[in-house]
């Protein structure tokens, strides 16, 4: 599939580890970067690559892959960790493709 | 750090186009492709397409690509896209991001702008 599928929605009791998956074939050659959204805010970067975290975001945040599948984790979640997720990843003709992002609530 | 500033928001009728602008903060423009990507209200993340800030090349989602046109002007360090034949459905927040990339297979997006609303509404 040229789609990346994530799962609607997850949730984490505080203090607790949650993975977040992204599965598609590009997956496969491309890494995936994902993205921390919190209602009326853009978009942030939180990981890239294979195990790639920005300045300033929190080591608690880990990426993984597996075959077609990658994987966000959070370790120890806290409540300001509640946002939606996006997994972001290119093919080889260079089109770009969001998956459908998932809900995280820290309960 | 670059800065990604877009402007204002926007209220169309449909049939009308719109032009978004983004300007970059820093002089390394034209270093790095700025991708558009919008969402609609509730809605997930959706990719637009990008420009080449460097030589103007372009790439559009299939989706989009009747109806969208990406620009650049080096002077101002700003990119621009035009979208015509606006329906309610093209209601939403416009983003402008610059690609990063540091391997042939690793590529992301950082910074983002604040976003521009484009409402089209009767």
């Amino acid at each position: 599939s040229s789609e990346l599928t994530q799962d609607p929605a997850v949730s984490v009791a505080l203090g607790q580890t949650v993975r977040i998956t992204c599965q598609g074939d590009r997956l496969r050659i491309y890494f995936a970067s994902w993205y921390q959204q919190k209602p009326g805010h853009a978009p942030v970067v939180v990981m890239y690559g294979k195990n790639n975290r920005p300045s300033g975001i929190p080591d608690r945040f880990s990426a993984s892959y597996s075959g077609n599948t990658a994987s966000l984790t959070i370790t120890g979640s806290q409540a300001e960790d509640e946002a939606d997720y996006y997994c972001c990843s290119r093919d080889n003709s260079g089109y770009w493709v969001f998956g459908g992002g998932t809900k995280v609530t820290v309960l | 750090q670059v800065h990604l500033v877009q402007s204002g928001a926007e209220v169309k009728k449909p049939g009308a186009s719109v032009k978004v602008s983004c300007e970059a903060s820093a002089d390394t423009f034209t270093n790095y492709p700025i991708h558009w990507v919008r969402q609609a209200p509730g809605q997930r993340l959706e990719w637009v397409g990008w420009i080449n800030a460097g030589n103007g090349d372009t790439k559009y989602s299939q989706k989009f690509q009747d109806r969208v046109t990406f620009s650049r002007d080096t002077s101002a360090s700003t990119a621009y896209m035009d979208l015509i034949s606006l329906t309610s459905e093209d209601t939403a927040v416009y983003y402008c991001a610059r690609e990063q990339k540091i391997s042939i297979n690793m590529y992301w997006l950082d910074p983002w702008s604040q976003g521009t609303l484009v409402t089209v509404s009767s």
